[in-house]
């Protein structure tokens, strides 16, 4: 079965600008959920997605949003970047109908964004 | 609300030696635990979890943790540390929402340092 994968890797922004970062779920997968990881510290929950529906979400402003496709694919968006939204951006996938974390949730390698 | 607290940012041990990574938790629910480890430049890999059931839960590359509601501990151990181990170590418990179960909180991370 294949994992999770996440694109771009690395990406580079000015201040202001949007970003879209991306994440295909593990095959069978139908929930997403999102963190941001900065240096040195543990992943922080961004939201969750599952059925193409937010159904959880985090202390992060609006200006973080996403979505998820009926082929159970997600992007994260953020808008007006700011200095420290610099961080590594994990996708991580799972199968129920609010994560069954009976089988955990299998992590994406990241996309490191650096706002500049 | 749940949370999670690693005690000790950097542990040292000697190869061969026994680790000890602790991790207490708060939870206002039956705590879902788990513990992730990753290694420099890559996403978060699961090592083992606790829902219901057996206490002393087993997981890969020879790690085992214990849950102890009485402490509102669940400590990672491993007999005999081989240089391979050397990662950060990160301890979670499953999210509760106003609509239930979304996500992951993560303590801060264990860096775990083997000495040859």
């Amino acid at each position: 079965e294949t994992g999770v994968t996440q694109s771009p890797t690395h990406l580079i922004k000015t201040r202001g600008q949007q970003v879209t970062l991306r994440c295909s779920s593990q095959s069978g997968h139908n929930t997403v959920s999102w963190y941001q990881q900065a240096l040195g510290q543990g992943p922080q929950f961004i939201f969750q997605y599952y059925r193409e529906e937010e159904n959880g979400r985090g202390n992060f402003p609006p200006r973080f949003s996403g979505l998820q496709f009926p082929n159970y694919s997600s992007e994260l968006n953020v808008n007006a970047l700011e200095l420290d939204d610099s961080a590594l951006y994990l996708c991580a996938s799972s199968l129920g109908s609010r994560g069954v974390v009976e089988r955990g949730y299998t992590f994406g390698s990241g996309t490191r964004l650096t706002v500049v | 609300a749940q949370s999670v607290t690693q005690l000790g940012s950097h542990v040292s041990v000697s190869e061969g030696a026994l680790v000890l990574l602790r991790c207490n938790y708060s939870s206002s629910v039956p705590p879902y635990l788990f513990w992730y480890v990753q290694y420099p430049n890559q996403g978060l890999q699961l090592l083992l979890k606790y829902t219901t059931g057996a206490t002393l839960v087993k997981g890969i590359n020879g790690f085992e943790a214990e849950f102890k509601k009485s402490e509102t501990s669940f400590h990672l151990t491993k007999p005999s540390a081989h240089m391979s181990d050397a990662a950060e170590y990160f301890c979670a418990v499953r999210r509760y929402s106003g609509g239930g179960a979304d996500g992951l909180t993560f303590g801060k991370g264990t860096h775990l340092i083997i000495q040859p």
